[in-house]
């Protein structure tokens, strides 16, 4: 069973599509995190939800939505792409308390 | 902002081979983490380091967090080409539920 699973796994687009990346965790953790991961490799958080809601938004464009539905998914929603919104972009979750994330295979987005 | 600086950002060495990876910020952190990324997968916690002096030993690996909490060191004994990867070091504070990444060393062991 895969402890934080997203999907698409790859994602090739069009400028100016909206798309969705899904992600869902098994483990009960309380909080789930959206990072992007740079061609360079450097990780950057985005959002981050504990317990369906909000409490971190890194100053990213509001093209992108993060969603909610309940404390174990975490989707997001990007608007009107953009070439520099091509990077792997990764879920990931943490239990209250608890130190280590535990991070989904990632989705690498292609803007074209 | 918060600022972690890794070195080096390239490590070329042979199997066998002793190295170390250093991951150093001008900001205190409460913790810090380890994680080794293989391409096409997420980054997998190694160790945690919580204690200002720590130091934690996993089988051929090493790591320490300095008195201050500002900088850590990974530390690989005989390395094996099983020890490839992108390692990034990430500190965290508490009350700021959030994880700041390193800038990332991508280490290649040459058989």
């Amino acid at each position: 069973d895969t402890a934080v699973s997203q999907t698409p796994k790859y994602l090739v687009t069009q400028m100016g599509n909206d798309k969705s990346i899904k992600c869902e965790q098994n483990l009960g953790h309380d909080t789930m995190y959206w990072y992007k991961q740079d061609s360079k490799k450097f990780l950057k958080i985005m959002f981050s939800y504990n317990n369906k809601e909000l409490i971190i938004n890194e100053t990213v464009p509001n093209r992108f939505s993060p969603k909610s539905p309940d404390k174990a998914h975490l989707n997001l929603h990007i608007n009107s792409l953009e070439l520099g919104d091509s990077a792997v972009y990764f879920c990931a979750s943490s239990q209250d308390g608890d130190y280590g994330y535990t991070f989904g295979s990632g989705t690498r987005l292609t803007v074209v | 902002t918060q600022l972690l600086e890794q070195s080096p950002q390239f490590l070329s060495i042979q199997e066998g081979e002793n190295l170390t990876v250093y991951c150093n910020s001008s900001s205190v952190f409460s913790s810090l983490q380890w994680y080794r990324q293989e391409p096409g997968e997420g980054p997998v916690l190694l160790v945690t380091v919580v204690t200002g002096g720590e130091v934690k030993k996993l089988k051929r690996l090493t790591f320490q967090f300095g008195d201050a909490r500002k900088d850590s060191s990974l530390h690989i004994t005989a390395a094996q080409t099983g020890d490839t990867g992108l390692y990034l070091c990430a500190g965290e504070n508490f009350g700021n539920e959030k994880l700041t990444f390193g800038t990332g060393t991508r280490l290649t062991i040459i058989p």
